[in-house]
């Protein structure tokens, strides 16, 4: 069955650690995105990538990196952790056609002490 | 504006009708969506119509798009608890490949 998978789902984390997200979809999507949420805001895209060994920063500045060396993986690190961190990411992709559907992961809630 | 903006809150009772606003940002925006998150979850999409329509309907949904007033409304029909969510409001602005998204409005349905 064809779907986007992210892991960790949840992760708790002392300031300072390097965490690397994963994102992976089986669709074949060119496309991929990470979002941001925080509670009661709206999302915002940080990283987007049109096709492999391409990456861009989205509106949101982040300090986070991405890299996409495989057109089905598209992983977020954090070299170094800090509360400001604390938050939803959310992970997309979408075909290069129509109406550039996303499609989401189910998320990975990160909480940095 | 700069943002999608969206009511924060709305309660509806089982069985009545949810109408849930949007206001959008670009006028030449091609596409609008609605996405539906469930708790714990990502977002799932509900919908979206194209810019050259008025309205569009897809079992309990309807869709009301006000190109002149860059509206969008999402009427959900014979509300039930398993709609108890937040919407999202998204926008594919002109040039743009990604979404635009609002802050979400959290639908509680009360039994």
């Amino acid at each position: 069955e064809a779907d986007i998978y992210q892991t960790p789902r949840y992760l708790v984390i002392g300031t300072g650690k390097k965490i690397t997200l994963e994102c992976s979809q089986t669709m074949g999507h060119d496309k991929m995105y990470w979002y941001q949420q925080d509670p009661g805001m709206e999302l915002h895209l940080i990283h987007y990538s049109y096709g492999v060994n391409s990456t861009e920063k989205g509106d949101l500045s982040s300090e986070s990196t991405v890299s996409r060396i495989r057109t089905e993986h598209f992983p977020l690190t954090l070299e170094s952790a800090r509360p400001s961190h604390t938050s939803q990411y959310l992970c997309a992709s979408s075909s290069a056609s129509g109406a550039n559907v996303l499609t989401f992961g189910a998320g990975s809630r990160l909480t940095v002490l | 504006g700069e943002d999608v903006e969206q009511s924060l809150f709305l309660s509806v009772r089982e069985g009545d009708s949810s109408v849930i606003n949007c206001t959008y940002t670009d006028s030449s925006s091609t596409y609008l969506y609605w996405y539906k998150q469930e708790p714990g979850a990502g977002l799932q999409l509900l919908t979206y119509i194209f810019s050259n329509m008025d309205m569009k309907q897809d079992q309990r949904l309807t869709v009301l798009l006000n190109k002149k007033d860059k509206h969008l409304s999402l009427r959900i029909a014979d509300t039930q608890t398993g709609d108890s969510a937040i919407y999202f409001c998204a926008e594919r602005k002109t040039g743009a490949n990604n979404l635009f998204f609002g802050t979400g409005t959290r639908l509680t349905v009360i039994p």
